[in-house]
């Protein structure tokens, strides 16, 4: 049973337009949530994150949205550069910190140039 | 570089033989956790450890098994091993306050032959 989903496994986006990464969640007690980027033969990398008392969070080129009726939140990317290819993660997390990230399978982000 | 690292890099073994991956945590986190990643997947939690005990178990086999050492290195003894087993183990840490923020080791590339 996934309780978090990355529904797109790859995404393709040609450089200076918006990659919109998406995440659904099924556990209604995850109450933050965060965007890891994954280079090959490297560890994952945190991104940004956003706690379920927010709706945006924003940070440079990145904004994560959540939508929590919808049990949903989104990653964008604006504008794409081809550094930003990777596989990003999204991963939840219960409770007040310190405690075990639920990732999704990933989606393989790649940037045209 | 995230401050966490991770021995060996690769391994390459034998069905049946156990072998014993090792992290250091970044400096002053309390926290470390295992994650296993395999082919396709996203990162499945196993088992974190907090200041040397056990905190979290998730969906880790009996026949591995993990420890947390007083200066707060961890080793992950993985034994009787199966084809299956073949996949990329990263170690993260996080802060003793509390935090969200997971910081990933380069990961241990695990092959059972």
């Amino acid at each position: 049973d996934q309780q978090v989903k990355q529904n797109s496994p790859s995404l393709s986006v040609q450089e200076g337009r918006i990659s919109i990464l998406n995440c659904d969640y099924t556990n209604s007690m995850f109450d933050y949530f965060l965007w890891y980027k994954k280079y090959p033969a490297e560890g994952p990398t945190f991104l940004i994150s956003i706690s379920s008392i927010k709706d945006k969070n924003e940070d440079g080129r990145f904004t994560v949205f959540l939508n929590k009726s919808a049990k949903h939140l989104s990653l964008h990317i604006v504008p794409s550069q081809p550094g930003d290819s990777a596989v990003y993660f999204c991963a939840a997390s219960v409770g007040s910190g310190n405690t075990p990230l639920v990732f999704g399978k990933g989606t393989r982000l790649s940037v045209i140039a | 570089d995230s401050g966490v690292t991770q021995t060996p890099k690769h391994l390459i073994t034998a069905t049946g033989q156990r072998v014993t991956l090792r992290c250091s945590p970044r400096s002053g986190d309390l926290s470390v956790y295992w994650y296993q990643q395999s082919l396709d997947q996203g990162l499945q939690f196993l088992i974190q450890y907090y200041n040397g005990e056990e905190r979290a178990k998730g969906n880790i086999l009996e026949r591995f098994s993990a420890q947390q050492f007083p200066d707060l290195h961890s080793e992950l003894n993985l034994s009787s091993l199966e084809l299956g087993d073949s996949a990329l183990y990263f170690c993260a840490s996080s802060s003793h306050r509390e935090s969200y923020e997971q910081y990933f080791g380069p990961g241990t590339r695990l092959t059972v032959t």
